[in-house]
């Protein structure tokens, strides 16, 4: 089974710095794609960034990136200048690849709270 | 208007009733999805359904049932509601196929079991 792990609890940053945020998966598939969730004060989950598993190249969306080390079974996510409304909840998931036993469900981390400070 | 929509937003019910949560969405999607999210365990799957005549069971799917309407709608039931059934529910959709590569989630449900 896939299992998705977050360590870090709660993170803090100030204002206009860079925070990562870690992630590492365990799975026996090849095939697989990795998400990054935001979970504002609002409870919507938004999509931040996603990253195929076949692309070696880091997915990155403006101020968010990732660093995936496939070897290694990992997804840490960078903010760079940071803002106060990205002050959320961010999960980590998975999912399989189409011709996987798990496509198209996620199984998400347990959830890094990241405050934002002045 | 939001694609996915969950009604009620925010629900107290008390231990032994039945409850319905439902889920719309205007995306076109085959894909209906429910999750559970309770502290410190992230989001946990519990029913999905990849079209009218397909439901399947996620991991956490013992005292829940749920029932796909139409392509548009999947209500997730709580025959006998639990304290432990305390938590943030999320519908979410997908497209399915080649082209599936992301969930669209409702705003949730708070639902408290008293």
């Amino acid at each position: 089974a896939q299992t998705v792990t977050q360590s870090q609890p709660e993170m803090s940053v100030q204002e206009a710095e860079t925070v990562t945020l870690s992630c590492t998966y365990d799975t026996s598939e090849s095939d697989y794609y990795l998400f990054w969730y935001k979970q504002p004060p609002s409870r919507q989950m938004i999509l931040v960034i996603r990253q195929e598993a076949y692309k070696q190249q880091n997915a990155t969306e403006n101020r968010f990136s990732v660093n995936f080390q496939k070897a290694a079974k990992s997804f840490s996510l960078k903010i760079s200048d940071s803002q106060l409304g990205d002050a959320a909840m961010y999960f980590c998931a998975y999912r399989g690849g189409i011709n996987t036993g798990t496509a198209s469900k996620l199984t998400f981390g347990t959830g890094t709270r990241l405050q934002v400070t002045l | 208007d939001a694609d996915v929509t969950q009604t009620p937003r925010n629900r107290i019910t008390k231990t032994g009733k039945r409850i319905m949560l439902e889920c719309s969405q205007t995306k076109g999607h085959d894909r209906m999805y429910w999750y559970r999210q309770d502290p410190g365990l992230g989001l946990r799957l519990i029913y999905y359904s990849f079209d009218v005549k397909d439901i399947n069971k996620g991991e956490i799917s013992d005292g829940y049932s749920v029932s796909r309407q139409a392509q548009a709608k999947f209500s997730l039931s709580l025959e006998s509601a639990i304290p432990n059934q305390t938590a943030l529910y999320f519908c979410a959709t997908s497209t399915g196929g080649l082209a599936d590569n992301e969930q669209f989630f409702g705003p949730g449900t708070r639902l408290t079991v008293l």
